[in-house]
């Protein structure tokens, strides 16, 4: 049961354009929506996150947009930088046991920005 | 201030055999969660310390298990282990256990590779 997605395994854009990178999940308890970014070797870095009261949420060239009463998210990129390339990872934030909040992290789209 | 760092980087196991992993929480860090992150799949949360006791669990086994030091570094303990552990494993610090919800100040260190053969 996988309550985070991203369908789309990899993602090739050309430089200069925008990348858009999408996520769906089905539990409405997620209070938090955020972004990483990770490349090889390294681990994921935060990138940007998105209150579930919120629709949009903006970072220079980052843009979160999150539809509730789809459960759907998507990151903007724009515009799109050949260092962008790297593995992005969309994860949900909800009140687990004891008090501590719990990431659920999709599988991940592998966005490759070409030069 | 240091990042999050973890040891070994790499470690090659049995089946059946017992593993340790390490992580050293960041500068002011208070808060240690655990991540399995097998290959092709998202981060998979294991269990959070604070204070030294487990704060939050996910869906993982007894094996699994951890430790908190007063010094808020974290080990992770994996007892008989199996080929499906074979994973990344990440461990993240924040100053306290709700800060994640946000995102802002939970550093994630580069991970072990756990490889059971």
């Amino acid at each position: 049961d996988q309550q985070v997605k991203q369908n789309s395994p990899s993602l090739s854009v050309q430089e200069g354009r925008i990348s858009i990178l999408n996520c769906d999940y089905t539990n409405s308890m997620f209070d938090y929506f955020l972004w990483y970014k990770k490349y090889p070797a390294e681990g994921p870095t935060f990138l940007i996150s998105i209150s579930s009261i919120k629709d949009k949420n903006e970072d220079g060239r980052f843009t979160v947009f999150l539809n509730k009463s789809a459960k759907h998210l998507s990151l903007h990129i724009v515009p799109s930088q050949p260092g962008d390339s790297a593995v992005y990872f969309c994860a949900a934030s909800a009140l687990g046991g004891a008090g501590s909040y719990q990431l659920t992290f999709g599988k991940g789209t592998k966005l490759s920005v070409i030069p | 201030e240091t990042g999050v760092t973890q040891s070994p980087t790499h470690l090659i196991k049995t089946r059946g055999q017992q593993v340790t992993l390490r992580c050293s929480s960041q500068s002011g860090h208070n808060t240690v969660s655990w991540y399995q992150q097998a290959l092709g799949q998202g981060p998979q949360f294991i269990f959070q310390y604070y204070r030294e006791e487990e704060n939050g669990r996910g869906n993982f086994p007894p094996r699994f298990s951890g430790l908190q030091f007063p010094n808020y570094s974290s080990e992770l303990n994996v007892n008989a282990l199996e080929l499906d552990d074979s994973a990344l494993y990440l461990c993240a610090s924040s100053l306290r256990r709700n800060v994640p919800s946000g995102g802002h100040g939970y550093t994630f260190g580069s991970g072990t590779r756990l490889t059971v053969v």
